[in-house]
């Protein structure tokens, strides 16, 4: 068990709708990263979120967006989904002090089906 | 700029083969380098890491060496087991902003 807790395990849900991923880091850590994991495109960084501020952008589309709350837990929302968002989401997180510590620990992830 | 290659995949081997998977990086300053694992249904788990040149991180039988001069972190099992099935995935982290870059992982099957 990682620590990093990522809510719901699973969900399912049509196109055109808007989903809400959440997940809580590890305790004391202040990075919160996410990913997308797809077949055909592997493992994609989406964004990162440092004590509540945006902190740096990967492949991340605009209909998607994320956000970190004082309580540093964060959500990932997906709009306008298309098929192709079906993915699994991982959520990261980390000290993100630079040094033995900066080591990404991983939440079980979110397997979204878009139908 | 800052990028992981790794060999592809998938790989399979028998039990008890000696396991190679290769990864080179490119980077901007000194990179921390570290071997991820991902079980079928499961997140990532750190496997190991490096921090510096020549260190040699290892877990669970298996070890890499940071070497800078091939720019290069290769994961190496002398043995490997059915358990062992997995997708493993090198990345890299730079300090600045503490930045992950992942290669596309390699899945592993390991046969009895």
């Amino acid at each position: 068990d990682s620590g990093v807790t990522q809510t719901p395990k699973h969900l399912i849900t049509a196109t055109g709708q808007r989903v809400t991923l959440r997940c809580s880091p590890r305790s004391g850590d202040l990075s919160v990263y996410w990913y997308q994991q797809s077949l055909d495109q592997g493992l994609q960084f989406l964004i990162q979120y440092y004590n509540g501020e945006e902190r740096a952008k990967g492949n991340i589309l605009e209909r998607f967006s994320a956000q970190q709350f004082p309580d540093l837990h964060s959500e990932l929302n997906l709009s306008s989904l298309e098929l192709g968002d079906s993915a699994l989401y991982f959520c990261a997180s980390s000290v993100d002090r630079a040094g033995p510590e900066e080591t990404q620990y991983f939440g079980p992830g979110t397997r979204l089906l878009v139908l | 700029g800052n990028s992981v290659t790794q060999m592809e995949g998938p790989v399979t081997l028998s039990e008890e083969a000696f396991l190679t998977i290769n990864c080179t990086y490119t980077a901007t300053g000194y990179p921390s380098l570290f071997w991820y694992v991902q079980y079928p249904g499961e997140g990532l788990q750190l496997l190991l890491k490096a921090t510096k040149a020549d260190d040699k991180g290892s877990n669970k039988g298996f070890e890499a060496t940071y070497r800078k001069e091939t720019t290069s972190f290769h994961l190496e099992k002398g043995s490997v087991q059915v358990s062992d099935s997995a997708v493993y995935f090198c990345a890299l982290s730079v300090r600045t902003g503490n930045q992950f870059y992942f290669g596309t992982g390699t899945s592993l099957t390991v046969i009895p």
